[in-house]
């Protein structure tokens, strides 16, 4: 069975800095395409960044380029965010999703969320 | 504001068929395959639809999808409580390398 779970989240002062993780399992991690998404709270699906199976393509939103960094450590079946110089706007919940072989590739597997606030 | 664009909310009755759209331009949905995701209250997202009709295992044949052009549609017939959820079209636009979610439909059952 997949699993996906986040930790990391909290509160944090604008100008902060979090570093979230997923765990996974139940698949081989370092066959597939993770990614990052965030909800900010009564608000729709906002896609944050994209990491390949080996780490050898990398993707950001606008909103979050030059301040947070995706990475996985496929030893550990686990998927990182460094999220620096945070925002009031970036609070939100956090979810891990899994995806395919391709970037391009449904986000078929999610994580339960793990929510950020960003509040002086 | 998404590039993509479905109507914020949607309504039905136990049983009836109800459609939400998603629309976009030659460049997202025009060339791209549209997934959907449903978000009951409280709960991540979960898959429903992907590459514009299949669904995946678990998934009742009472949702479908369908993409012509620059829109897509989900279709749920036979309505049921239990649907009512958030749904969301989303899809991969291969010339700018980002991921992109419509804004989210409501669906009431009234």
């Amino acid at each position: 069975e997949v699993q996906l779970l986040e930790s990391g989240g909290g509160l944090a002062q604008p100008g902060g800095s979090l570093r979230l993780s997923c765990a996974a399992s139940g698949f081989t991690f370092s066959n597939y395409a993770m990614h990052w998404v965030r909800q900010a709270p009564g608000k729709g699906l906002e896609w944050v960044s994209s990491i390949r199976s080996y780490g050898d393509a990398i993707y950001y939103a606008d909103s979050v380029k030059g301040r947070f960094t995706i990475s996985r450590d496929n030893s550990k079946n686990t998927l990182h965010l460094q999220m620096n110089s945070l925002r009031v706007e970036d609070t939100a919940v956090y979810y891990c999703a899994k995806g395919g072989t391709y970037s391009r590739s449904p986000l078929d597997f999610w994580g339960p969320g793990t929510l950020v606030t960003v509040s002086s | 504001q998404s590039v993509v664009t479905q109507p914020p909310s949607a309504s039905g009755t136990p049983g009836q068929r109800v459609t939400i759209s998603c629309s976009g331009s030659t460049s997202n949905i025009g060339s791209s395959a549209v997934n959907w995701y449903q978000q009951l209250p409280g709960t991540a997202p979960k898959l429903l639809i992907y590459s514009n009709n299949q669904r995946p295992s678990g998934v009742p044949d009472r949702f479908s999808g369908s993409k012509s052009g620059t829109s897509a549609s989900l279709a749920i017939s036979g309505l049921q409580s239990e649907d009512e959820a958030d749904y969301y079209c989303a899809l991969w636009d291969d010339s700018l390398n980002i991921r992109v979610f419509g804004g989210g439909t409501k669906l009431t059952v009234l």
